[in-house]
């Protein structure tokens, strides 16, 4: 079973603070993605990669940028915490496109 | 640009009954899925859907899609409580990332 890890399960932070949210997957997946999910506006997707050290903009990648060092982990990273980056943030992974994804348990992130 | 649109967002239905949930999309697209999320829970996969016409069913759900139409739908038989979760079409076309629908969040009740 493809297991997609996400590191933190609840997370409060304040803002102005540089915050990582960390993604592992164990099934070689080339691509990952980040979404953020909020109530009434369904899933939105931020960034994207289909490769080591490969990035691409989703459509709400203000604020936010990526790291994929290595192909099973993809880092989100928030430079400077806002209180509208509260959300729910799920991390998941595919093989190539065309395939389902694999979703993490996602992450709560609280900014105050 | 891929926009996808669920209808209805909430939907509560007695136990027992039947009812249909819609995804519509605005462009061509390669395959369409349907995921469910249970409260507080991530979202695993349902159903994938590749062709016009293309029917899947586990259980009490059944998913179609009309390509020409751009539509597909997702019909409850016989509610049971245990089917009270958030439903999400998503659609993708080409090498790109799906876009999901907002969610019908559904809420079986006795």
């Amino acid at each position: 079973d493809v297991k997609v890890t996400q590191s933190s399960r609840y997370l409060v932070k304040r803002t102005g603070e540089k915050v990582f949210l960390e993604c592992v997957q164990d099934m070689d997946h080339e691509n990952m993605f980040w979404y953020r999910q909020d109530p009434g506006l369904g899933l939105r997707l931020i960034y994207f990669s289909y490769d080591v050290k490969m990035k691409e903009k989703g459509d709400i990648p203000e604020g936010y940028s990526v790291s994929r060092e290595k192909k099973e982990r993809f880092s989100l990273i928030l430079e400077s915490a806002s209180t509208n980056q509260t959300s729910m943030y799920l991390c998941a992974s595919s093989p190539p496109f065309n395939s389902p994804l694999h979703f993490g348990n996602g992450t709560r992130l609280t900014v105050t | 640009e891929l926009k996808v649109e669920q209808n209805p967002l909430f939907l509560s239905m007695q136990e027992g009954k039947n009812y249909t949930i819609y995804c519509n999309y605005s462009t061509t697209s390669d395959r369409l899925y349907w995921y469910r999320q249970d409260p507080g829970k991530s979202l695993e996969s349902l159903f994938v859907l590749l062709s016009n016409g293309a029917v899947k069913q586990e259980g009490r759900l059944m998913a179609s899609l009309d390509t020409k139409a751009r539509l597909s739908t997702l019909h409850i038989t016989a509610a049971v409580h245990d089917l009270s979760a958030t439903y999400f079409c998503a659609v993708n076309s080409g090498n790109t990332p799906l876009v999901f629908g907002k969610g019908t969040r559904l809420s079986v009740i006795a």
